[in-house]
Order: structure tokens, then sequence, then C-alpha cells
């Protein structure tokens, strides 16, 4: 069955700094990886995705995530901090065998100190 | 990317009543889904809205608390049926993920809350 674990449910940087948010998968089988980020009072954003034609991703807004398939791992990552960066994250997983159903992590809070 | 409204944006409901909550997408659209975020948590999906037929609901949720319905291509709905506070959440439809490595495309989200 696919699952998707977010280490931390609050990250907090300071502007400028580096930002990570970590996301593993469980999957049976090569899986497609998204994440999506939230604002409040708003609906969900996708920033990247992964569908296996390179394993470094970049989106929108400066980030990018690597998926290592040793590791089981698909972390987000951007150089810089912003203050607008300040948002929920999701990581998601999705399957062709499971009906292409997304299924999210439990989301990280990102809050960016001045 | 499609563009996708939902109508209320939000409401306040009293328990034992039902609320219908629209989604609009402005092209046509194979897949929709429908969502559940209960407060402080993810996303949890309910139900796939498949055009001519009936939903195909997830683990947890049944047609009697949760009957949606899809006329065409580019709208669906969602009803919560005989309300408690447990169903106060944001309810979330999205599109697309007509394969496996393509994205969803999600609306604003309907923030309902239950008293």
């Amino acid at each position: 069955a696919q699952s998707v674990t977010q280490l931390g449910s609050h990250v907090s940087v300071s502007e400028g700094a580096l930002v990570l948010l970590r996301c593993n998968y469980s999957s049976s089988v090569p899986p497609y990886l998204f994440w999506y980020v939230q604002y409040p009072n708003q609906g969900l954003q996708l920033l990247l995705k992964y569908t296996s034609a390179a394993t470094l991703v970049k989106g929108i807004n400066g980030f990018e995530a690597e998926f290592k398939k040793s590791e089981t791992s698909f972390h987000l990552t951007k150089p810089s901090a912003h203050m607008s960066d300040a948002a929920e994250y999701f990581c998601a997983v999705s399957e062709v065998e499971y009906g292409n159903k997304l299924v999210f992590g439990a989301g990280t809070i990102l809050r960016v100190k001045s | 990317s499609a563009v996708i409204s939902q109508k209320p944006s939000r409401d306040i409901c009293q328990r034992g009543t039902s609320l219908t909550i629209q989604c609009q997408v402005d092209s046509q659209v194979t897949m929709m889904f429908w969502y559940r975020q209960q407060p402080g948590q993810s996303l949890t999906l309910i139900a796939t809205a498949n055009q001519g037929s009936e939903a195909t609901y997830e683990s947890g949720f049944v047609i009697d608390k949760f009957p949606i319905s899809r006329p065409n291509l580019t709208f669906s709905t969602l009803t919560v049926s005989n309300m408690s506070p447990e169903d106060s959440s944001i309810y979330l439809c999205s599109v697309g993920g007509d394969r496996a490595w393509n994205e969803q495309f999600f609306g604003p989200g309907t923030r309902l809350t239950v008293l």
C-alpha cells in the first residue's frame, strides 16, 4: 500500500535560510510524487512533481526536490526562504495500481522568521 | 491548468441539516474528486465523481452521508447530509489525475462549520 510520511509537522526558518521539508514514501512500485502548497484559506497549488524523467525536479517559486530511491525520499528544498513561503506543504504519492489516487502526507507548516 | 470554482466558499450550518457544495470547472474533465480536510489535518479522499454513473467512495465514506452528482464533464456537487459538528471541515474538489503521473488541480475549498 502506498503511504507518505512527512517528518516535522512544523518547521521554522529565518528569512534567507535554507528550507528543507522532508518526505518519505512507501510504495511497492516506482511512485509518482508531488509537492503541493496551501496558503491560508486557499486551495492547494502544485509546486512540483516527479514522474521518473529526472531525479532532481525543479518547481515554482524556487523550490526543488530530489527523488532518492535508495532512501525512499522526496525532500523539498529552497536555498533561501522568503516571508511569502510561509504556508503548509503537502507531499503526495500516486500509483497506477491504486487507481491513480493521491495519498497525502500529514503536512508541514513552514514558518519564516524575519 | 483548469480553473475551478466552488460554492459556497464557507457556511455555518445547524446540526441535522444538509449542505450541497458545487464545483464548476472551466473545461471538460474526465476525473473529478472530492476531499475532506478536517481542522489541522491532511486531505482525505471522499470519492471519485464519475460522469453518468454512481460515484466511487473510499473506505469510511458512504453515499447516504455524502451523495455526489456529476451531471456533465464540467460540474459536480457534494452534499453533506444530516450534519454533526464532526463534519466541520474544508471540502475541496479537484480535477485531473487522469493518469497516475498527472497532477490534480484543486478548487479553493468550502469551509463548513456545523454548530
